[in-house]
């Protein structure tokens, strides 16, 4: 089983600042695939990132995602007050496919 | 658009058994592999289950293999999850997700609202 370690587990930052988080795999992730999702209370995770990199459909061009093999990132750059909110990332190149443990960004 | 709706909720005792269905619409349904993934209150997500496009090949996580049987039904673009001898652990949001590929294509999920099983005596 791939565990996927997210950090930090909690980031505090001001509205216009950039967040990088970060997701790292216990191995490698088959064929990068690894996707970000955000979560906001009482709603469904919402796509962010696919193959690591790949923007969903409709998501703006502030979110980045990068890396390959065991590390990837998620950047969010310029942050909005509606950015705030929990992130996960999760790998689904081999059963289980497993989620990390979510990281929740906050406003400062 | 891509619509998941799931049904079949609701409050049931430990030791029973539900089903969940999930109808989809907007894609080919009988083109792409489905998931099932929970989220226990005030947690994070767990996935669950996974049925390939064909129903070729199922996959569980440890936590309900032997209990959960995932299965679909392609003629009614609905995907069901049957869940037996339920656990209070199992109480949780249940999404259904379409999987990332379809013929060697792959984007983002899709994810339904979600629907509730609360496990309680």
């Amino acid at each position: 089983e791939i565990v996927l370690t997210q950090s930090p587990g909690a980031l505090s930052l001001s509205p216009g600042e950039g967040a990088t988080l970060s997701c790292r795999a216990s191995q490698s992730v088959r064929n990068n695939y690894l996707a970000w999702y955000q979560q906001k209370p009482g709603q469904a995770p919402r796509p962010l990132i696919h193959g690591a990199s790949s923007r969903a459909t409709g998501i703006p061009d502030r979110f980045s995602g990068s890396g390959s093999g065991t590390d990837f990132t998620l950047t969010i750059t310029r942050l909005e007050p509606e950015d705030f909110a929990v992130y996960y990332c999760q790998q689904y190149g081999s059963s289980p496919y497993t989620f990390g443990q979510g990281t929740k960004l906050e406003i400062k | 658009q891509v619509q998941l709706v799931e049904s079949g909720g609701g409050v049931v005792q430990p030791g029973t058994s539900l089903r969940l269905s999930c109808e989809a619409s907007g894609f080919t349904f009988s083109t792409y592999g489905m998931h099932w993934v929970r989220q226990a209150p005030g947690k994070g997500l767990e996935w669950v289950s996974f049925i390939w496009s064909d129903g070729s090949d199922k996959y569980y996580a440890e936590s309900v293999k032997g209990r959960f049987a995932i299965s679909r039904d392609d003629s009614k673009n609905t995907l069901y999850l049957q869940m037996n001898s339920l656990r209070g652990e199992d109480t949780a949001m249940y999404y259904c997700v379409r999987g990332y590929c379809s013929g060697g294509n792959c984007r983002e999920a899709y994810w339904g609202q979600g629907i509730l099983v609360t496990v309680s005596s």
